[in-house]
């Protein structure tokens, strides 16, 4: 069974970074791209970057590059998506999601919720 | 950057009634488009890619049609389930990929 299972629920300052993780089961991690999208708090979705374990190839949505960092380490089956210098817009539930294609994903983490306030 | 805007944003529909979603791009993606369903507290689903393939497991009543600026998601037949905000994702310019800004549908 494919399943994705995230870190828990964040809480930083402004200014701050943190680090989010999706820990894979149930299929070669390497093989398939993991995309983060994120949904702002009664708001719609923004789609963050991908990464293909394989060999890391990483690419980010133009407005979000510089401000998160998309990793993965095969031997622990985990992608990870870093948020750097954290503003209140960063506020968000945060989404992995596997993509067989770069198209479209099928499956997906339940969530990892971020908060962030002085 | 692709800016998607959907209409409208909000419906009001009673149980098996017939829904029609639009989505517009402001430029061409061909047919780069899909449709996710979102409700709270739940992950985003895919219901729809390459314009008009239903993703593994949507029920046939979920349906998407065009190409090049203008989409559309129909529901043939409006479950209880499906009171949900939807939205299109162009990918044809990826990874510079784009959401609309959603519809939600509720119950009339």
């Amino acid at each position: 069974e494919v399943q994705l299972v995230q870190s828990g629920t964040e809480v930083r300052k402004p200014g701050e970074s943190l680090k989010i993780s999706c820990r894979t089961s149930g299929y070669g991690f390497s093989a398939f791209w993991i995309g983060w999208v994120r949904q702002l708090p009664g708001k719609g979705l923004e789609w963050l970057g991908i990464i293909l374990p394989a060999d890391s190839d990483v690419r980010y949505n133009p407005p979000f590059q510089g401000h998160v960092t998309i990793s993965a380490d095969t031997s622990i089956s985990t992608a990870f998506l870093r948020l750097n210098t954290l503003t209140a817009s960063d506020s968000a539930i945060y989404y992995c999601a596997r993509y067989p294609t770069t198209d479209s994903p099928d499956f997906w983490g339940q969530g990892t919720q971020v908060i962030v306030s002085s | 950057e692709i800016v998607m805007t959907q209409s409208p944003a909000t419906l009001s529909v009673s149980p098996g009634e017939r829904v029609t979603l639009s989505c517009r791009a402001s430029q061409s993606v061909s047919i780069s488009l899909a449709w996710y369903q979102k409700k709270p507290g739940q992950a985003p689903r895919v219901l729809i890619y390459g314009a008009s393939t239903r993703a593994t497991g949507i029920p046939a009543r979920f349906s998407g049609s065009g190409s090049g600026t203008d989409f559309t998601l129909t529901i043939s037949s409006l479950q209880s389930e499906d009171f949900a905000v939807y939205y299109c994702q162009q990918y044809d310019n990826w990874p510079s990929v784009t959401f609309g800004q959603g519809t939600k549908v509720d119950i009339k």
